[in-house]
């Protein structure tokens, strides 16, 4: 069985600020994990997938997510948010030899001005 | 353009009317999958495809049907629908799902009602 947990139902920051999106997840063996966005009345977009090897992952829009084993989590980050970066974000995660994908519940970000 | 299409984007129906909501994509995906979006639920994966003729239940398949004779379509029907079945839908594909290839490309979505 696979699972992720998106502790917060929103995350507010001031634009500028750096920002973090936390997940955890729970799988059977090895994690393969992604980020997506979902901006208003829009689909998902891939942002970035962590498979293996280093831990701090870059993706699109200058989002960089930090795997930790030890802690089972996948945080999404950025140094500098932007206005343009509110929308709802969902941390997915699959095992290899599964074709499931499990997603979060999801977690808003507002960015302030 | 490369893109991952539904229709319709709006549906409102009455209860045990049938239903089908389309689903294609031009970019030759093996893998395609539905999910229903629900409001402190986040995406729960209804059916997925992992290729031509080839289907299996997600998490949430009660109610739903799928079939995917052609590569590139995998529409989702609903038989008799509910209530319980208004939700916002997304189809989504992904080349295959190898490690390497199984990023997924989200439809536009579409929002169904059931009165």
């Amino acid at each position: 069985a696979q699972s992720v947990a998106q502790p917060e139902d929103q995350v507010n920051v001031a634009e500028g600020n750096p920002l973090t999106v936390k997940c955890t997840y729970s799988v059977s063996g090895n994690p393969y994990l992604f980020w997506y966005v979902q901006y208003p009345n829009r689909g998902l977009q891939f942002l970035l997938k962590y498979i293996t090897g280093d831990n701090l992952v870059k993706g699109s829009y200058g989002f960089e997510a930090e795997f930790n084993k030890s802690q089972t989590s996948f945080h999404l980050k950025k140094p500098s948010a932007l206005v343009s970066d509110s929308a709802l974000y969902f941390c997915a995660v699959r095992t290899g030899g599964y074709q499931k994908v499990t997603f979060g519940i999801g977690t808003k970000l507002q960015v302030i001005p | 353009e490369a893109q991952v299409t539904q229709n319709p984007r709006y549906l409102i129906t009455v209860t045990g009317k049938k239903l089908t909501v389309t689903c294609s994509q031009n970019m030759n995906h093996e893998y395609m999958s539905w999910y229903r979006q629900d409001p402190g639920l986040g995406l729960r994966q209804i059916y997925y495809s992992m290729n031509v003729e080839v289907t299996d239940k997600g998490d949430v398949p009660e109610g739903y049907k799928v079939s995917r004779k052609e590569k590139r379509n995998f529409p989702l029907i609903l038989e008799s629908p509910s209530p319980n079945q208004t939700s916002l839908y997304f189809c989504a594909s992904s080349l295959s799902m190898i490690i390497s290839t199984d990023t997924q490309y989200f439809g536009p979505g579409t929002r169904l009602t059931v009165l």
